[in-house]
C-alpha cells in the first residue's frame, strides 16, 4: 500500500483563478495519476504524471487547462487553470501498487 | 459510452442482512475487476478484487462474484454493518504488463445500512 497526502483538502475559488493541488507519496513511484470526480459522477482519469517527462492526458483534458508537474518520484502537482463553476469537483491523486490504485483523500474544489 | 455501469445509485439494507451491489460492463477485454469504498471527505479505498480467471473471491464479510458470460459482477456484504455505509465504486481494467494500469470506474452506489 501507499500513503498519499493531498493539499488543500478543500478550497473555494473565484471564477477565472487557478489553483494548484499538491500530492505527496510516502514511497517512490514511477507513475502518479490524477482523477476527477464531479458531483454524482464516476471517477474520471485526467492524466498520468510521469517523472522526467510530460504528463499523458486523457481525451477531453488538455495541458493548458490542467498543467501537471512531476519533479521527483514522490511528488506531483495538478493545476486547475482559469476555473469555471464546471470545474467544481473532487480531484484525486493516486498511485499504482500491483493491480490496485491507492488514492489520496482528495481535494474538493468549489468554484463560485 | 459508459463501459462500467452501476445502475443503482443507492441501496438501503437493514443491519445484519446481506447487501448486494451490482455492476455491469461492456468491454470484453476487461480482465481484472475491483471494488472501492468511499466515505465522505475521504479518497476511495480498495476493498476487494477479482481476476477474470476466477468467478468468486472472498475476504471476510465481502465476496465478489464474476459472471463473464453476462459481463456482470456483484459485491456481497454479509452481515451488513452500519459502518459499511459508503459509496461503492466498481472498476475494471484490461491488458497485461507494466504498472500503468488504468481503471474504468462505475458511477457508484450509495449503500446505507440501517441500524
Amino acid at each position: 500500500s501507499a500513503v498519499i497526502s493531498q493539499k488543500p483538502s478543500r478550497d473555494i475559488c473565484q471564477r477565472g483563478t487557478s489553483l494548484t493541488i499538491q500530492c505527496q507519496v510516502d514511497s517512490q513511484v514511477t507513475m502518479m495519476f490524477w482523477y476527477r470526480q464531479q458531483p454524482g459522477q464516476s471517477l474520471t482519469l485526467i492524466a498520468t504524471a510521469n517523472q522526467g517527462s510530460e504528463a499523458t492526458y486523457e481525451s477531453g483534458f488538455v495541458i493548458d487547462k490542467f498543467p501537471i508537474s512531476r519533479p521527483n518520484l514522490t511528488f506531483s502537482t495538478l493545476t486547475v487553470s482559469n476555473m469555471s463553476p464546471e470545474d467544481s469537483s473532487i480531484y484525486l491523486c493516486s498511485v499504482h501498487t500491483g493491480r490496485e490504485l491507492f488514492f489520496g483523500e482528495g481535494s474538493r474544489l468549489t468554484v463560485l | 459510452d459508459q463501459q462500467v455501469k452501476q445502475n443503482s445509485p443507492s441501496l438501503s439494507v437493514q443491519e445484519g442482512r446481506i447487501s448486494i451491489l451490482n455492476c455491469d460492463y461492456t468491454n470484453s477485454m476487461f480482465d481484472y475487476f475491483l471494488w472501492y469504498k468511499k466515505y465522505p471527505a475521504e479518497g476511495p479505498t480498495f476493498l476487494i478484487s477479482i481476476s477474470s480467471i476466477k468467478d468468486k473471491n472472498e475476504d471476510g464479510r465481502f465476496t465478489v462474484f464474476l459472471n463473464k458470460s453476462a459481463k456482470h459482477l456483484s459485491l456481497h456484504i454479509v452481515p451488513s454493518q452500519p459502518g459499511d455505509s459508503a459509496v461503492y465504486f466498481c472498476a475494471a481494467s484490461e491488458g497485461l504488463g507494466g504498472s500503468a494500469r488504468q481503471l474504468t470506474f462505475g458511477s457508484g452506489t450509495q449503500l446505507t445500512v440501517l441500524p
